[in-house]
């Protein structure tokens, strides 16, 4: 039970260059989430996945796309990096019963990406 | 926009002291959340408070929710070197029902 994983750990872009972020988690979970965590801040949400075959907007959503792949997987998208794009992204699923109130997340370990 | 502020920003103490963060939200909430990210980790969820209750225990944690004044405080107790890290609450707008947001952080370091 490896909970939630991310690839690659690490990265490094050129400005405009694209790439794809990749996420599963095998604890069966119906939402997934990506954030970005900047120096000093807490995390801000991206996109996420309340179920299968659904994406929302989060706080964040510009300049990114994501795709709800089946049920484990969860990917996002930088179609042309930004230096602003610079920063720690992470991963999290969770349960979405949101009705018993105690829905919490599981986060990966994150991937660092540099936008030169 | 964070939802959460926490207080202070950065935290220094001996091991076997005891550590209490704050932290300030701005909206009525469903629930409160604490979390722990290690250096270069992800966060590891430590514990959930609803917002009808008011205090709740977890090993040699306590947390404390006052939703009249919008706020919540993590206590340590007896700190282990182990325990150095960032600490976020998090909480989940009424009625949102979905999204956490998160507070900006408290680093704590706990010297030997």
């Amino acid at each position: 039970n490896a909970g939630v994983t991310q690839t690659p750990k690490f990265q490094v872009l050129k400005t405009g260059q694209s790439m794809t972020l990749q996420c599963a988690q095998d604890m069966n979970h119906n939402s997934m989430y990506w954030y970005r965590q900047d120096p000093g801040m807490g995390l801000r949400l991206i996109y996420y996945s309340a179920s299968e075959g659904t994406t929302d907007k989060g706080e964040v959503p510009n300049g990114y796309n994501v795709s709800r792949l089946n049920k484990r997987e969860f990917s996002l998208r930088l179609e042309s990096a930004a230096p602003s794009q610079t920063s720690v992204y992470f991963c999290a699923s969770s349960t979405g019963k949101l009705w018993e109130s105690t829905d919490t997340q599981y986060f990966g370990p994150g991937t660092r990406l540099t936008v030169l | 926009s964070q939802q959460g502020e926490e207080d202070p920003q950065a935290l220094s103490i001996q091991e076997g002291e005891n550590a209490t963060m704050n932290c300030s939200y701005k909206t009525s909430i469903n629930n409160l959340q604490w979390y722990r990210q290690n250096s270069g980790r992800g966060l590891v969820h430590l514990i959930l408070i609803r917002s009808n209750e008011r205090e709740k225990h977890s090993g040699r944690l306590r947390v404390t929710l006052d939703t009249s004044k919008k706020s919540s405080s993590l206590l340590i107790t007896a700190s282990r070197a182990a325990d150095t890290a960032s600490y976020f609450c998090a909480t989940v707008e009424a009625g949102s029902a979905r999204q956490l947001t998160f507070g900006s952080g408290t680093q704590l370091t706990v010297l030997p």
